[in-house]
C-alpha cells in the first residue's frame, strides 16, 4: 500500500530536550517536505527536499533541521526544542502534483 | 509562495444539502487543487484542476476555477455526515512547493 509514515504520532517532550521525526515514504517520490500546522495559521512549510541530498528552506525553518541521505526517508530534526514548536506536524511527498500525507505527529513542548 | 484563502471559515449544514466553498488567490497559477482533512489527520487529495479548465467533476464534488477572478469553488452535493472535515486549497508555488490556506471546516448535521 502506497503510504507515507510518520513516527511518532504524539510526543510530550521537555524544552531543549532534542528530538527527530521520522518520515519514510514507499512511493519513490524525488520531492518530499515537512509542514506545521496550527490553528488558524493554516499549514506551513517548514522545509522541502527536491531529491537526494537537496534540502531547502521553507516559509518556517527556524528551529529545525532536515536530512535527506536516502531517497525514501526525510527526517525532521529540533535540535532544542521550545513551547513554541508545540504543534501538528504533517510529512508529504508526492512526484507529480499530487501530494501524500502522512498521519501527523502531534508534538508537546513543556 | 503565495496562499490560497478560503471561505467561509466555517459551514454547517444538514445532510442532503450541497456545500460550497471558496478560494481565492492573488497571482496567476498553473494549477489549483483542493484536500480534505479529518479531525487531526493527515491531507487527502480530493481534486487538480488546471488554469486551462473551468470546470472539473469528481463524484459528488464539482470544481470550478475562474481564473479572471482568481477564485476556485469546491461544490459538495448531497452531503453526508461523512463530509464532515476541513477542506483547503492548494497552490504551486515556486521550488514546486506547495502552499496551503486556512481551510473550511464543514459541519454536516445528521
Amino acid at each position: 500500500e502506497a503510504q507515507v509514515t510518520q513516527n511518532p504520532r504524539y510526543l510530550i517532550t521537555v524544552t531543549g530536550k532534542k528530538l527527530t521525526v521520522t518520515c519514510s515514504q514507499n512511493m519513490n517520490h524525488e520531492y518530499m517536505s515537512w509542514y506545521r500546522q496550527d490553528p488558524g495559521l493554516g499549514l506551513r512549510q517548514i522545509y522541502y527536499s527536491m531529491n537526494v541530498e537537496v534540502t531547502d528552506k521553507g516559509d518556517v525553518p527556524e528551529g529545525y533541521k532536515v536530512s535527506r541521505k536516502e531517497k525514501r526517508n526525510f527526517p525532521l530534526i529540533l535540535e532544542s526544542p521550545s513551547p513554541n514548536q508545540t504543534s501538528l506536524y504533517f510529512c508529504a511527498s508526492r512526484t507529480g502534483d499530487e501530494a501524500f500525507f502522512g498521519q501527523g505527529t502531534r508534538l508537546t513542548v513543556v | 509562495s503565495q496562499q490560497g484563502e478560503e471561505d467561509p471559515q466555517a459551514l454547517s449544514i444538514q445532510e442532503g444539502e450541497n456545500a460550497t466553498m471558496n478560494c481565492s488567490y492573488k497571482t496567476s497559477i498553473n494549477n489549483l487543487q483542493w484536500y480534505r482533512q479529518n479531525s487531526g489527520r493527515g491531507l487527502v487529495h480530493l481534486i487538480l484542476i488546471r488554469s486551462n479548465e473551468r470546470e472539473k467533476h469528481s463524484g459528488r464534488l464539482r470544481v470550478t476555477l475562474d481564473t479572471s477572478k482568481k477564485s476556485s469553488s469546491l461544490l459538495i452535493t448531497a452531503s453526508r455526515a461523512a463530509d464532515t472535515a476541513s477542506y483547503f486549497c492548494a497552490l504551486p508555488g515556486s521550488a514546486r512547493q506547495l502552499t496551503f490556506g486556512s481551510g473550511t471546516q464543514l459541519t454536516v448535521l445528521p
